[in-house]
């Protein structure tokens, strides 16, 4: 099994829609959980983090995590053209020294108009 | 806004060849990070770096890798001797902090080719 399992999509949605972006991990040791946005041959653009079982919002993304159920979401409102990429959901354990990022293979998304 | 440069944006490189990538991390940032992405597949950590010594490596990071900080703003990769499967997008990162509270930021990597 996968440490972390996203599925790679593609997904399209109209504009204006609501987005559901998942993923699923089996290491129960993850505590930190980042969601990545990256556009074609450009590097990760980190989106939102948090270390906490459920909601936090910026703006239009809202990240919700159940550290229970082992599964981290990315909801985004109204969708814009602009939020076309790839989203990678990412994951790290508290090592004490430089903690490393565990990546899903990302999702690809498409808004159309 | 600060962010992480890394140069070349493209690297053409023959097999059997060494190359070193360069980056300047966040001036204020002590936690340095190489990670690759094969085209089409995820980002992979390669190794983390503080305090001028390697903080983890992943099996990828073999004999054939190598990173230092040479001064006070430059983080490079070296690559010894190039083979096909080295083709990837390199992204370098850095952070304020080991992770606790602290988020990596990414550069927008450097593509490696070899032929």
């Amino acid at each position: 099994q996968k440490e972390v399992e996203q599925d790679p999509g593609p997904l399209s949605v109209p504009e204006g829609a609501i987005v559901s972006l998942n993923c699923t991990y089996s290491n129960s040791a993850f505590q930190y959980f980042m969601w990545y946005r990256q556009y074609s041959r450009k590097g990760p653009e980190l989106l939102m983090y948090t270390y906490s079982s459920g909601n936090k919002e910026d703006g239009r993304f809202t990240a919700q995590v159940d550290k229970s159920s082992k599964y981290i979401s990315l909801f985004i409102r109204d969708s814009q053209p602009s939020d076309s990429a790839t989203y990678l959901c990412a994951m790290s354990i508290n090592t004490g020294t430089a903690s490393k990022l565990t990546f899903g293979t990302g999702t690809r998304l498409q808004v159309t108009l | 806004e600060p962010e992480v440069t890394q140069t070349p944006s493209h690297q053409v490189t023959q097999m059997g060849q060494e190359v070193i990538l360069r980056c300047v991390p966040i001036s204020n940032h002590l936690y340095f990070y190489w990670y690759r992405q094969i085209l089409g597949q995820k980002v992979e950590f390669l190794v983390s770096f503080y305090n001028n010594e390697i903080s983890e490596k992943s099996e990828i990071f073999d004999d054939q890798f190598s990173v230092e900080r040479p001064d006070g703003s430059n983080f490079t990769l070296k690559i010894r001797s190039t083979k096909l499967e080295d083709s990837a997008m390199y992204f370098c990162a850095s952070s304020e902090g080991p992770g606790v509270g602290t988020e990596a930021f990414f550069g927008q990597g450097t593509r490696l080719t070899v032929v």
